[in-house]
């Protein structure tokens, strides 16, 4: 089975664009969570995607979006960008929402390198 | 609030010799307790994980991680390092549910070298 996919793996943007990252989830997956990791730091969640709903946010301006479609797949979108922004975009997914049960895993992807100059 | 404080960035060890990457964690209540190592251009990839069964934790590839709730500690060890080792590790916590969703919090990261 594939595991996590993203696309693309690699992306240079311009500041002021906006960005759109995808990921197709584990197959069977519905739960899907984004997170930024700029360089020599850990990752920090961004968003949570349960059943096409979003389940959290963490402390991103709102120039950050996502939404998950009917197949369970994501999209992150990133408006305005800044040179800060420049980071690598990982997604996460699981079989469902973590209150559902201490074992549910989460399962990363490549992950997305953003460069914004 | 919760957090990991990963209290090493940077750990190198002599390959055949003992691993120790150290973690303490912050929580109010009982968390889960994970270690993720992530190698070059590679996503993250769980190692082992706590969640209030036993304090001893076996993972994946000979690592082992020991949950003291006295300590607030969650250190990841290992008894041999191997060359394939070489990595950047992240102690993680996952905090009780909250609003209906859940994260995770990751450390800051301890990269790990391994020499011949």
């Amino acid at each position: 089975d594939a595991g996590v996919t993203q696309s693309p793996t690699h992306l240079i943007k311009t500041r002021g664009q906006h960005v759109t990252l995808r990921c197709s989830p584990i197959s069977g997956h519905k739960s899907v969570s984004w997170y930024q990791q700029v360089l020599g730091q850990g990752p920090q969640f961004i968003f949570q995607y349960y059943e096409k709903e979003e389940r959290g946010r963490g402390n991103f301006p709102d120039r950050f979006s996502a939404r998950q479609f009917p197949n369970y797949s994501s999209e992150l979108n990133v408006n305005a960008l800044l040179l800060g922004d420049s980071a690598l975009y990982l997604c996460a997914s699981s079989s469902g929402r973590m209150d559902r049960g201490p074992n549910t895993e989460a399962f990363f992807g490549q992950g997305t390198r953003l460069t914004v100059v | 609030a919760q957090s990991v404080t990963q209290l090493d960035s940077h750990v190198s060890v002599s390959e055949g010799t003992p691993v120790l990457l150290r973690c303490n964690y912050s929580s109010s209540y009982s968390p889960s307790l994970f270690w993720y190592v992530q190698h070059p251009n590679k996503g993250l990839q769980l190692l082992l994980k706590y969640t209030s069964a036993a304090t001893l934790v076996k993972g994946i590839n000979g690592f082992e991680a020991e949950f003291k709730k006295s300590e607030t500690s969650f250190h990841l060890t290992k008894p041999s390092a191997h060359m394939s080792d070489a990595a950047e590790y992240f102690c993680v916590v996952r905090p009780p549910l909250v609003g209906g969703y859940n994260k995770l919090i990751f450390g800051a990261g301890t990269r790990l070298a391994v020499h011949p």
